[in-house]
C-alpha cells in the first residue's frame, strides 16, 4: 500500500524566517514520483515540483528547495525567507507507478501561516 | 482558456437528494481526473478519463456515484441519494498523457464544495 505522512498539521512562523515542511512516504514500488502542491484559500491545487525516484539530487527554485532522501523515504520542502504570500496548505503526494495517469496519493497537508 | 473550470463552486443539499457537478478541463487536455477532499485531509483519487473512456475508478466511488465524459470534453459527477458523509470538496483536474518525453502536470480546478444537511 502507498501512504504519505505529513506529521506537521500546522506551522506558524514570522515573515522572513526559514521553514521546513516534512514529508515521509511509504511504497513498495521501486519506481514512483513525488510531488508538492500548494493550496491557497481559493481552493485550487498549484503544482510546485515533481521528482522521480531515481533522482535524489536536491532542487532549488528561488526561495524554495526540496530535499529527497530515499534512504529515509523523505521528501522535505524548505521555504527560505518566508513571505506572507506563502501562507497556504501544502500537500506532499506520491504517484505509485510511472503509469502516465497522474493518480496521486496525498498526505494530510500542512497549514502554513506566515505572520507579518 | 483560463484553466480548469468547475460548476457550481458551492452546493448545499438535503440528505437524500441527487446532485450533479460539472468540470470543464483545459481544452486540449484529454485526461480528466476527479478527486474528493474532506475537511483537513488531502485529496483522494476517485476516477479518471482518457477522452470519453473511464479508465479507472477508486473503491471510494460507491454505487451512488457516477461520472461521465460523453464527448471527451466536459465531465459530470453525479451523487445519488446524498448522505452527510458525502460533504466534501470535489476537485477536477486535467492534463495530457506524456508523449515524446514530455510530461504535463495536472491542472486543478477550484473545486465544488458540497454540504449535505
Amino acid at each position: 500500500a502507498q501512504k504519505v505522512t505529513q506529521a506537521q498539521t500546522e506551522i506558524s512562523v514570522v515573515e522572513k524566517e526559514d521553514v521546513t515542511l516534512d514529508c515521509v512516504y511509504e511504497t513498495r514500488d521501486t519506481t514512483y514520483y513525488l510531488f508538492w502542491y500548494k493550496q491557497p484559500p481559493s481552493g485550487e491545487l498549484v503544482f510546485l515540483i515533481r521528482r522521480n525516484s531515481f533522482d535524489e539530487q536536491n532542487e532549488i527554485s528561488g526561495r524554495y528547495s526540496w530535499n529527497f532522501q530515499k534512504s529515509t523515504s523523505s521528501f522535505n520542502f524548505t521555504i527560505t525567507a518566508s513571505q506572507v504570500v506563502d501562507s497556504a496548505v501544502y500537500f506532499c503526494a506520491l504517484e505509485p507507478l510511472i503509469q502516465g495517469a497522474q493518480k496521486l496519493v496525498f498526505g494530510q497537508g500542512t497549514r502554513l501561516t506566515i505572520n507579518p | 482558456d483560463t484553466g480548469v473550470s468547475q460548476d457550481p463552486r458551492h452546493k448545499i443539499t438535503k440528505r437524500g437528494q441527487n446532485v450533479t457537478f460539472r468540470c470543464d478541463p483545459i481544452s486540449e487536455h484529454n485526461r480528466l481526473y476527479w478527486y474528493r477532499q474532506t475537511l483537513g485531509q488531502g485529496p483522494e483519487f476517485l476516477t479518471y478519463f482518457q477522452n470519453e473512456a473511464q479508465l479507472e475508478k477508486s473503491r471510494l466511488l460507491s454505487d451512488r456515484f457516477s461520472a461521465e465524459r460523453p464527448k471527451g470534453s466536459f465531465s459530470t459527477l453525479e451523487i445519488q441519494r446524498t448522505e452527510q458523509g458525502d460533504s466534501a470538496m470535489y476537485l477536477c483536474a486535467s492534463n495530457l498523457p506524456p508523449g515524446q518525453g514530455m510530461w504535463v502536470e495536472a491542472f486543478f480546478g477550484q473545486g465544488t464544495r458540497l454540504t449535505v444537511v
